[in-house]
């Protein structure tokens, strides 16, 4: 099936590190997102990884990729207060439209 | 450089009406594509436009339906509304069909009472 499969909720301390986990499902997709949404807001790209990766580090955000078992993780380290939001996967599909599949969202809990 | 703009921010509308939906792509980005965002869900992928024409399409009835022009801002229709429609629309900026990153704006939230 089509289905992007994250888990549902995470609850960290603030300065913890924070992981995000997402099974996708298309060998084939040549990218795999990670877009952060606020409540109300439309989605902020996060960061992104090329299939023949398996590591991207960007200022406090590591992603890890691996292909064999369709895993992709984000790490935020030192996470704050203002990281609290709804951090969705993605994987972009191959073919001419290049259409965005995405996960049902990861809702992150930084407690004070 | 513009970011992705949307309009209307939120919408009220009542089953079997009609609405547009419009956007404006990022400043050189020639492809728009529309996403529905359930309350709760992931977005799911609507269509794509790619200089003016419908470049694919995802599992949506017909009663969807969209427009690009000649400057790459978009539309997106929606007949006889239904209550299932109540959405958060979110359209995506990039370059050639999506290849490059894609940008969304901030969505227009549609409710069908």
């Amino acid at each position: 099936g089509e289905d992007v499969e994250q888990s549902l909720f995470l609850s960290v301390r603030e300065g913890d590190s924070s992981v995000i986990n997402c099974t996708y499902t298309d060998s084939s997709s040549t990218y795999l997102y990670w877009y952060k949404q606020e409540p109300g807001a439309g989605l902020q790209l996060l960061t992104y990884i090329f299939s023949n990766m398996d590591m991207k580090q960007d200022q406090r955000l590591t992603v890890l990729l691996n292909k064999k078992d369709k895993h992709l993780s984000l790490r935020i380290a030192d996470t704050q207060t203002g990281d609290s939001a709804i951090y969705f996967c993605a994987e972009r599909r191959g073919g001419a439209t290049n259409k965005l599949i995405f996960g049902t969202g990861t809702l992150l809990a930084v407690q004070p | 450089e513009t970011g992705v703009t949307q309009s209307p921010t939120h919408l009220i509308k009542t089953r079997g009406q009609q609405v547009t939906l419009r956007c404006s792509s990022q400043s050189g980005h020639n492809t728009v594509s529309w996403y529905q965002q359930a309350l709760g869900q992931g977005p799911q992928f609507i269509f794509q436009y790619y200089r003016e024409e419908e470049n694919g399409r995802g599992n949506f009835p017909p009663r969807f339906s969209g427009l690009q022009f000649p400057n790459y801002s978009s539309e997106l229709n929606v007949n006889a509304l239904e209550l299932d429609d109540s959405a958060l629309y979110l359209c995506a900026s990039s370059l050639d069909q999506g290849v490059g990153e894609q940008f969304f704006g901030p969505g227009t939230r549609l409710t069908v009472l």
